[in-house]
Parts: structure tokens; sequence; C-alpha cells
């Protein structure tokens, strides 16, 4: 079975930096894109940036580029999403996904339950 | 950076009725597009791909349309679980998502 299980809740005060978490079990870890999408409280999703295991080749959406870092380390099937100085403004549920074909242009079939990242002083 | 629009923005719908839900690309995305559903508390599920292929275990009243910048996604006869938030997503270019149609209860 497919699975990919984030991290847990955190809280932050704003310039804290912040790394999450998103690990893949039940599928080749190496062979699928890994995207990631922030809900802001009552809002829709956003698109933030997506990531090969296999290969690292990273690809941001141009509102989060500068903002974040994706990676991943495909030794222990994980990938991340961090930030070096946190705002307000990142207060949102992040999800990550993973692409539904091994290609790079696919739909999302399987969501992480979701981090919810609060930042406030 | 493809936008995508989605219309309405709230759809009020009898259960048993049919629903439609459209989405419009700025510029042409093929059939490279999705539709997913999100309900309260939950991550989104994917309906959709290929603009009209139904993913594993999606129910045969959810059906997909169109091709370059016009989508529309049907519901054909609305159940109780259905009433959520749905979703259109472009992967031609990147990938973005559109704000969203919430379907609720008339």
């Amino acid at each position: 079975e497919v699975q990919l299980v984030q991290s847990g809740a955190e809280v932050k005060k704003p310039g804290e930096s912040l790394k999450i978490s998103c690990k893949g079990s039940g599928y080749s870890f190496t062979s699928y894109w890994i995207g990631w999408v922030r809900q802001m409280p009552g809002k829709g999703l956003e698109w933030m940036g997506i990531i090969y295991p296999g290969d690292s080749d990273t690809r941001y959406s141009p509102s989060f580029q500068g903002q974040v870092t994706i990676s991943a380390d495909k030794s222990i099937s994980t990938a991340y999403l961090q930030w070096s100085s946190l705002k307000a403004s990142d207060t949102a549920m992040y999800y990550c996904a993973r692409l539904a074909d091994s290609g790079y242009r696919s739909g999302l079939n399987y969501w992480g339950q979701g981090t919810l990242v609060t930042v406030s002083s | 950076e493809i936008v995508m629009t989605q219309s309405p923005a709230t759809l009020s719908v009898s259960p048993g009725e049919r629903a439609t839900l459209s989405c419009r690309a700025s510029q042409s995305v093929s059939s490279n597009l999705a539709w997913y559903q999100q309900k309260p508390g939950q991550a989104p599920r994917l309906l959709i791909y290929g603009a009209s292929t139904r993913a594993t275990g999606i129910p045969a009243r959810f059906s997909g349309s169109g091709s370059g910048t016009e989508f529309t996604l049907t519901i054909s006869s609305l159940q109780s679980e259905d009433f959520a938030v749905y979703y259109c997503q472009q992967y031609n270019n990147g990938y973005t998502f559109g704000q969203g149609t919430k379907l609720e209860i008339k």
C-alpha cells in the first residue's frame, strides 16, 4: 500500500527555521515525483514545487522560488520542505503528494495527511 | 504562469440532481488537467486526470470533459458525500490549481 506520512504539527516564532518531512512507503520512492502544496486557513490549494527523489531534480512555482527549499533523502525515502526564516504568512497546512505516473506530467493520486505550521509571536 | 479560473465559486444543487463545474485555462493545457475533491479536514482526493479519465475507485457518476482551455467536471446524480470543494489543476506547463468551487446542498 502506497503511503505518504508527514511529520507532526509545528508552532514556531517569526524568524525561526523549520524543516518538515514526508516519508514514502509501499512503492519505489526514487521513481515518482513528489510535490508540495500549501493551503492557508480557509483558502484554496497552491502549488509550491516538486522534486524527483531519484536525482533530486527540483522545480519551484515562481511564487515560492527563493522562499522555501525542497529536498529529498532517498536513503530514507523522505522528502522535505524547509524555511530559513518563517513569517506569520507561512501559517498554513502543507501537503506532500505523489504523482500518479512515473513521468513528470500527471495528477497527484497519493497525499500525505498534511502538516499544520503555525507561525506566531 | 498558467492561470486556472473556476466557475462558479459556489454552486448550490439538490441531492439527486446534476452538477456541472467549469475550469478555464489562460492558455492551452492540452488534456493535462486533473480534478480533485476536498472535504473539510481532509487531504484532496484525485477524481479525474487526463481531463476525462477517472482515477481508481472513483464512481462513474463523476465525469470530466474538455481539452485546450475549457474543461468541465460533471457529477450526474449528487450524493450527500459529494458536497465538498472541487479544484482543477493543470500539469501541462508546471502545475497550477484553480481557486476552487464549493458545491453545497440546496
